[in-house]
């Protein structure tokens, strides 16, 4: 089956600092790559879509200047939550397709804590 | 109004008992699908089953079952003789293509907490 790796899985940083966040599809080339977030015991939030080659396109309430997202290749996908609070703190999941219709394969999750 | 509603915040059951977890979703899409995932306590989700608009078959995977009603816009999933191991969240959610037409995008139903006590 299609495997999408995350990393890091856990993060702690310093409130203001910027973090990357990298998702990447192992053995499939992915078009598109979401990036969800979900605060605890709530539901998974999608916060932006990338193409490959394009800008992400962004949820409405989502800073695109905060939430930096970059897909230059069919594998990898990033995510970097510049000066980061602690209200930044949440699960980040992304995932991948091979193309805008098809099915989304997961990532396992990065888990970031904003002290 | 939300697009996809699990009305069940949490439940729990003893092991060996059937639980239904019930899913209503909205749409003015024809072709769209419905999935349900898995999402244990490391936060990872599983995928558990996907199923387009055209297709109203039930299906069942094991212990696991879905009864899909376009008529009341039901997806509804149900774990047989449960277990321990089934304890964790489950999403169901709807993909539909944006107001662009270009991206299918998934959206979540706030997710039900199964408790399987021993």
């Amino acid at each position: 089956g299609a495997v999408v790796s995350q990393h890091p899985s856990r993060v702690i940083c310093k409130s203001g600092t910027s973090v990357k966040i990298e998702c990447r599809s192992l053995d499939f080339q992915a078009t598109t790559m979401f990036w969800y977030r979900q605060f605890p015991k709530q539901s998974l939030m999608l916060m932006a879509t990338s193409n490959e080659g394009s800008k992400a396109t962004y949820e409405q309430g989502v800073e695109k200047d905060k939430f930096l997202i970059n897909h230059a290749s069919l594998t990898l996908s990033t995510l970097t939550v510049t000066s980061a609070h602690p209200e930044d703190s949440s699960f980040y999941i992304c995932s991948a397709s091979e193309s805008s219709y098809n099915e989304q394969f997961f990532g396992p999750g990065t888990r970031l804590t904003v002290l | 109004a939300q697009k996809v509603t699990q009305a069940q915040t949490e439940i729990s059951v003893v092991e060996k008992e059937d639980v239904t977890l019930d899913c209503v979703y909205e749409t003015r899409d024809t072709t769209y699908y419905l999935f349900w995932y898995k999402q244990p306590p490391s936060g990872e989700l599983v995928f558990l089953i996907r199923r387009n608009s055209f297709d109203e078959q039930n299906e069942i995977s094991g212990r696991y079952s879905w009864n899909f009603q376009k008529s009341t816009s039901s997806f509804n999933f149900t774990i047989t003789a449960s277990q321990v191991v089934d304890s964790a969240v489950y999403f169901c959610a709807l993909s539909e293509a944006d107001s662009g037409g270009s991206n299918y995008k998934l959206t979540f139903g706030k997710g039900t907490l199964l408790t399987v006590n021993p």
